[in-house]
């Protein structure tokens, strides 16, 4: 089964305006982090932002927030008034804690292209 | 800038070929990481290197062989490769710290390879 599931290959967005990626990840630890990176063309990994499984708040950074639905196993990206920089290939990712593992799990990737 | 650095940025190689990526991370971090990303799939793990010492070889084929002399240092030697191994190489770095869930892990901007 796949650990990070990002069902959404690509998404458009008009400038100004908000956007939700979609993340479901999938594990039987009780503590794990789930991380966003965005990706430009140029190929660089970016790391965004983060949420702890025991965080009872939202994780927010800038224009970046994390709606974490904890029971749902979600852990959606909203990027609000989005720009033409946000375009991007962007990447949920999650570590498993209780297993001592260090690595970090991907998803698939959203491509999110912003337009004027 | 992440403070981690890739060499070369492009390789281009014949599958008889032998040679060599190089990372190098200035943050002071206690592990580091090779991934593959190919078209269309999520990052894979390759390799953990935790403190000098391999914790992870995800199943790597032989052809690749990771070194990793100093906390600071990663290499990937190549050797015979073939054409499905062309993608790009990303170094990563990350501060393991007991239980933390919350390090990112600092990426590099890869290595894009393509064999012939």
């Amino acid at each position: 089964a796949q650990k990070i599931t990002q069902t959404q290959p690509g998404m458009f967005v008009q400038e100004k305006e908000a956007v939700t990626l979609d993340c479901t990840y999938d594990t039987s630890d009780q503590s794990y982090g789930l991380f966003w990176y965005k990706q430009p063309s140029s190929g660089e990994m970016i790391f965004l932002i983060y949420q702890g499984s025991y965080d009872e708040q939202n994780a927010t950074e800038g224009r970046y927030s994390l709606n974490f639905q904890k029971a749902r196993k979600s852990a959606n990206l909203v990027i609000s008034a989005s720009q033409l920089g946000d375009s991007a290939m962007y990447f949920c990712a999650m570590r498993e804690m209780d297993t001592g593992r260090r690595a970090l799990t991907f998803g698939s990737g959203t491509r999110l292209q912003v337009q004027p | 800038e992440t403070g981690v650095t890739q060499t070369p940025r492009h390789l281009v190689m014949g599958m008889t070929n032998k040679k060599s990526l190089k990372c190098e991370q200035h943050l002071g971090h206690n592990a580091m990481y090779w991934y593959k990303q190919s078209a269309k799939k999520p990052l894979e793990l390759m390799f953990v290197y935790n403190f000098k010492e391999q914790t992870e070889n995800n199943s790597v084929p032989s052809r690749f062989s990771p070194e990793c002399p100093n906390s600071s240092h990663l290499f990937l030697h190549l050797h015979t490769l073939q054409p499905e191994d062309s993608a790009l190489y990303l170094c990563a770095s990350s501060q393991v710290t007991g239980q933390r869930m919350n390090q990112p892990q600092h990426f590099g901007d890869g290595t894009r390879l393509s064999i012939l």
